[in-house]
């Protein structure tokens, strides 16, 4: 079954850190790949996503994602975290066509030390 | 910017209640999701619903969950009779056809 991949449970950073959260997917076919967004009580936002094109995908609040097709890998970066990221973060396909089923990782909770 | 969205924020029921979640998705979509996500674990896809019907369930949405458009801008999540492991958030999402899902805010369904 296709299933998406996130390496890291919690993830602890101070202010300024950079920023890489793994994600990977196993699924040999076309996919659409997002990462979302989940703030302390509120709902699920797109931080951004890769249809085709420019593998190095930019989001907002200064993230950006790099699709390796050979690695199956979606990870995102910041190079500058502040304290208003912390939040959880989801990686998440999509196959064949954006209005297909969403495929979650199982997040990964980022704490921002001010 | 239009918004999906749902209500209640939070239910609590009784075991073997009815519930029915309502969400109100963007006016111009044409598909309609629920997923859940169980304290401490993933967001599951449950259902997507397209042209009033479901396009495709998980083998979560047995016979006990149900789905309905009663109008041109409510989409309903029925769950017949409810048991403690429906305990979740559930959200609802949709899309127009391409591009991303907007997801709503999330109703808290709390079973006693």
């Amino acid at each position: 079954a296709q299933s998406v991949s996130q390496h890291n449970h919690h993830v602890i950073l101070s202010e300024a850190a950079s920023l890489e959260l793994g994600c990977n997917y196993s699924y040999g076919g076309t996919v659409n790949l997002f990462w979302y967004v989940q703030y302390p009580g509120q709902h699920l936002q797109l931080l951004l996503k890769y249809f085709s094109g420019d593998p190095l995908v930019k989001g907002i609040k200064g993230f950006e994602a790099e699709f390796i097709k050979s690695k199956f890998s979606f990870n995102l970066r910041k190079p500058s975290v502040q304290w208003s990221d912390t939040a959880e973060y989801f990686c998440a396909v999509t196959l064949y066509s954006s209005a297909s089923k969403i495929i979650f990782g199982s997040g990964t909770r980022l704490s921002i030390r001010p | 910017e239009p918004e999906v969205t749902q209500t209640p924020s939070h239910q609590v029921t009784q075991m073997g209640q009815e519930v029915i979640l309502r969400c109100v998705p963007i006016s111009n979509h044409l598909y309609f999701y629920w997923y859940r996500q169980i304290l401490g674990q993933k967001v599951e896809f449950l259902v997507s619903f397209y042209n009033n019907e479901i396009s495709e369930k998980s083998e979560i949405f047995d016979d006990q969950f149900s789905v309905e458009r009663p109008d041109g801008s409510n989409f309903t999540l029925k769950i017949r009779s409810t048991k403690l492991e429906d305990s979740a958030m559930y959200f609802c999402a949709s899309i127009r056809v391409t591009d991303t899902q907007y997801f709503g805010p999330g109703t808290r369904l709390t079973v006693l």
